[in-house]
This record gives C-alpha cells, structure tokens and sequence, in this order.
C-alpha cells in the first residue's frame, strides 16, 4: 500500500529560527494536505496543494509539492511558540481515504 | 455548528470488555473514518465509511468493527479490548475526497486498556 515519510521525526529549533519538514511518497500524489496538531489537541487542516511544482504561502508558513508530485515540504519562518506542535502531511489514497504520514514534532525554546 | 463530536472523551477499560465510541458530525458529510494515532507511528486508518450503510477496513482494522447506520453517526466497536489497543482514537469526516475535501477531526477518545 501507499507509504509516506516524513523527515525529521523531532525537531527543536530556538525561537526565532527557521523549520522545515519534509514529506516523501512512495508513489506519484494527486493532491497533498498538510495538518496541523497542537500538543492535546486535534489535527486541523492547513493546506492543500495540488499543481507540480504549486508554492502557497499562509503568513510565515511556506508549502511546496515537487516537480514530480512525489514530495512536498513545509517551512516556518522565524519560528513562534504558538508554532509548536506536530505537522502532518497526508495523502488521498484513490479517492477513498487519507493515508497520514508519521508527522514531525517540532517544539519551540522561547 | 459543533462538527464532529466523539464521545466518550476519556475510557478505562479491563482486557476483555467491550465498548463502543460514538462520532457523530452536523455537516452533512459523506465520508467518515476512525483513525487511531500512537506516539511515533502518526494517524492510521482503522475503519471508513463512504456513506449511509457502507463500511471498508483501513489500514489497522483486526479488532474492530464499525457501523454507519445513520450518514451522521460512525460507530467503532471494540468486541475484546486487548492492552495493544491502549491509543487515541479520532473520528473525522469529509464531503468527499475525490473532490479533495479536507478532513474535519473530533476532539478524540483517550482509550486506555490495563
């Protein structure tokens, strides 16, 4: 079945400083979304992208879906404490589900 | 509007009960599904449901069962806890994916089995 990576597993950056995760499938993607989940909280929905090569930005926050649609990646710039939490990127599995990444867990020094 | 709501929000189970977790959702959504999530292993698919009377198995579907007997209620049942199924569990649903629709999450069941 359809397998997503995401790198890297932690990451802990001093506020202030930039974050990227990255996100890799196994197979050629239709479309990716991107969640964010607070500590205790919930998954919430971000973004999608769907275009090769499509860049959309929401404020200091940076998304991109590779040329080949097989990879994406979200970067944070100038990291914030209300940025903590666990990103999750997910892809649509033939039109029926979601398939979830591993996430990646980013926590904030002030 | 309150959107998915799941209830119990927290469960202490025995190995060997039975319970059901209730998802219910106010938004007319087509599909549903239950994903259970696991530090480190993210959120996988345990059960979804694309309608009113249909169920298909995820990724993770040994132990459960599910029922969609209304289009606004997703029911997951857990027939013998087991300590493995020790997890938190999440309802979502959407419109319907293949027109790319976000998922819209409750707020979880913390199930612990001792």
């Amino acid at each position: 079945g359809q397998q997503v990576m995401q790198i890297p597993q932690y990451q802990h950056v001093q506020e202030g400083e930039d974050f990227t995760t990255y996100c890799n499938s196994s197979t050629t993607l239709s479309n990716i979304q991107w969640y964010k989940q607070r500590p205790g909280g919930h998954p919430v929905f971000l973004i999608q992208l769907v275009k090769s090569g499509e860049v959309k930005k929401q404020k200091r926050l940076t998304f991109q879906f590779g040329e080949a649609k097989k990879n994406s990646s979200l970067h944070i710039t100038a990291t914030q404490t209300t940025d903590v939490g666990t990103y999750f990127c997910a892809e649509e599995n033939y039109g029926q589900n979601f398939v979830f990444g591993p996430g990646t867990r980013l926590s904030v020094l002030p | 509007n309150a959107g998915v709501t799941q209830t119990p929000k927290f469960r202490v189970l025995k190995t060997g009960q039975s319970m059901t977790l209730l998802c219910a959702q106010d938004m007319n959504h087509e599909y549903m599904y239950w994903y259970r999530q696991d530090p480190g292993m993210g959120l996988r698919l345990i059960h979804y449901s694309v309608g009113e009377g249909t169920t298909a198995k995820g990724e993770v579907p040994d132990g459960y069962n599910v029922s969609r007997l209304k289009k606004q209620n997703f029911l997951l049942g857990l027939e013998s806890a087991a300590p493995s199924q020790t997890s938190v569990y999440f309802c979502a649903s959407s419109p319907l994916p293949r027109g790319n629709e976000k998922l819209f999450f409750g707020s979880g069941t913390q199930l612990s089995v001792l």
